[in-house]
This record gives C-alpha cells, structure tokens and sequence, in this order.
C-alpha cells in the first residue's frame, strides 16, 4: 500500500519551518525523502533505517519511528530553493532482506514565498 | 560523470502506436527501474531489473506493457499499442545495489503524450 503523506500542501515564508509526516499501514525497512521540482527528476534528499535514527542535510533533517511506522521530514529556516514536491518512499520490511523496492506517496507541494 | 540518461524526452504519438522509451542507466549500477508518474496515482514503480534480469514485474499495467534490458547500459520499455490513458511522465532510475543504505538515482524522464 502507498504511504500517506501530511500534509498535502504547504506555504511558507522564507525563514519559517515545516513539517512533512509519512505514515506507512505496514512494518517498514527503510524510509527514502526526495524531492522533485516542477517538470524535473525527483531528487535523492537521505534515507533513514530502522532503528529511529535522525539524519540531517543542511537545514532539513528526518526521523524515523519504526513502531509507530511514520517518518517526518523537518525543514528549518526555510530558503525559496526549498520549493517543490516532496516525496517519501517507503520500504517494506521483509524478513529483514531489503529488495529495495520503493512505494511512494503522493507527495507533499511545499510553496515558500519570499 | 553522467547521470540517467532517457530519450525521448517528450513524445506525442497517437493512440494505437507503438512507443519505445529508452533508458541508460549510471554506469556501474546493478539495479535499473522503471516508474509512471501522473497526478491520479503518483509515481509508481513498473518493473526492475537487477543485473539485465527483470526481478519484480508486478506494476506493469498490462500486457500492452513490455520492458528488456538487453545489456548492462540498456534498457527499453514498450507500448504496443498505446492508449490515452498512458499519458504520463515515465521515470528510469538506477542504484549501484538494492539495500537500506543505496540510493535511486532518477533520470530527466520521459513526457509521453498520446492522442
């Protein structure tokens, strides 16, 4: 089943702060973020694993809880280049043995204005 | 280096031909996949390969679809014959290996437009 993303859609200021959650019915392996600018290739942002690690890029940094099976990707200060879809991809745990096979959800739009 | 390469990059056909989509992927990487993003069902993953042999067909819409990867730097997906309904923004992505750590790499894509 495809992940559920929340919001989905998001206008920011510059300078403000937001809050993407992926939720996920099903034990996950790993969680992937990506965004992808209007009419562009969806672009690799991290992955997280199992094991409710955080991971950081710059100002924009994720979680991931594996009970509660939900990730939420967390933009700080925001900048007018943080403009696009958002994209969480979600792995399916499967006897521990990743096949890497991604199910995406339906994005999040996020809109900063100046 | 270079990324995903796809070609065409935009193609407008009519409904009834056939349609050939064509995909590079980074060299070096195992794993090729191919994805059909439109605004109803979002990105999806159609087929992907792991080292030219096709592991997990199942998001191939039917049998109007058809993909091969005759070598490690090639790969085509296929629809004979297209529908309207096949209008969407196909994506070929590759990684170097499957596992919690390996990253997909997405190509420009391919905008596909039938009449």
């Amino acid at each position: 089943q495809q992940p559920v993303q929340s919001p989905q859609a998001v206008i920011l200021r510059e300078g403000e702060d937001a809050v993407i959650n992926c939720s996920s019915s099903k034990a996950l392996y790993s969680v992937h973020w990506y965004r992808q600018k209007h009419g562009e290739a969806p672009v690799f942002l991290m992955i997280l694993l199992k094991g409710g690690e955080q991971k950081g890029h710059d100002k924009i940094s994720a979680s991931f809880n594996e009970k509660k099976q939900q990730s939420s990707l967390y933009l700080t200060a925001s900048q007018l280049s943080y403009s696009g879809t958002y994209f969480c991809g979600t792995e399916v745990a499967a006897g521990g043995t990743s096949y890497g096979k991604l199910t995406f959800g339906q994005g999040t739009i996020l809109t900063v204005h100046p | 280096d270079a990324g995903v390469i796809q070609s065409p990059r935009h193609e407008v056909t009519e409904m009834g031909q056939e349609v050939t989509l064509r995909c590079k992927p980074i060299s070096g990487h195992d794993y090729l996949f191919w994805y059909r993003q439109t605004m109803m069902r979002g990105l999806e993953l159609l087929i992907y390969f792991n080292n030219n042999v096709p592991i997990d067909d199942s998001g191939m819409p039917e049998d109007r679809f058809s993909a091969k990867m005759p070598n490690a730097s090639f790969s085509t997906l296929k629809i004979q014959p297209s529908e309207p309904r096949d209008s969407a923004v196909y994506f070929c992505a590759s990684s170097l290996a499957v596992g919690p750590r390996e990253t997909q790499y997405f190509g420009p894509g391919t905008r596909l437009l039938v009449l």
